[in-house]
């Protein structure tokens, strides 16, 4: 079992929708929870993280992580082409080495005008 | 753009030779990120750098070696290459070794053929 599982995708929705996009963990010692995303021969670009459990908003975007269910979600209001890329949830720990991030495969989203 | 500059952009070369690819940080930045994603494996953790000393390793071959240079840019080794090691390499900065803010440069997209 890898340590963190990402659905693939592709996701392909209308513009406006609501995007809802998942995480599952098996690492307890995870604490920071990160969504990044990437556009089509970028590097990845960190939208929003999260320390421990709980909501983050940030414009359109919310993060939400359940440490008891090792599932974190990111929720994409009003989406806009723009958002077309491809999103990759990442974890790390706290202290020495374990900050290191250990990344989900990424999910390809497709926002259709 | 992130302020994170990797070269060059693209690499053709032959199996069982040697390249090396070459990272700045963003100013400021003393620690630096290698990364490999590929299709089946994803974005992994190669290594970390910080201040010109190591400070974390994840699933990096013996075949690849990393070093930081007193200006704080850094190179990554790929040695004896197979066709498996054809993918996109990323570098990443941070302030300090413990910061999960990661920035990401564009990378540089090896092929061994």
């Amino acid at each position: 079992q890898k340590e963190v599982e990402q659905d693939p995708g592709p996701l392909s929705v209308p513009e406006g929708a609501i995007v809802s996009l998942n995480c599952t963990y098996s690492n307890s010692a995870f604490q920071y929870f990160m969504w990044y995303r990437q556009y089509s021969r970028k590097g990845p670009e960190l939208l929003m993280y999260t320390y421990s459990s709980g909501n983050k908003e940030d414009g359109r975007f919310t993060a939400q992580v359940d440490k008891s269910s090792k599932y974190i979600s990111l929720f994409i209001r009003d989406s806009q082409p723009s958002d077309s890329a491809t999103y990759l949830c990442a974890m790390s720990g706290v202290g020495g080495s374990n900050y290191k991030l250990t990344f989900g495969k990424g999910t390809l989203l497709t926002v259709n005008p | 753009d992130s302020g994170v500059t990797q070269t060059p952009k693209h690499l053709i070369t032959a199996t069982g030779q040697r390249v090396t690819l070459r990272c700045s940080p963003r100013s400021g930045d003393l620690s630096v990120y290698w990364y490999q994603q590929s299709l089946d494996q994803g974005l992994q953790f190669l290594i970390q750098y910080y201040n010109g000393e190591e400070r974390a390793k994840g699933n990096i071959l013996e075949r690849f070696s990393a070093q930081q240079f007193p200006d704080l840019h850094s190179e990554l080794n790929l040695s004896s290459l197979e066709l498996g090691d054809s993918a996109l390499y990323f570098c990443a900065s941070s302030v300090n070794s413990g910061s999960i803010e990661q920035y990401f440069g564009p990378g540089t997209r090896l092929t061994v053929t």
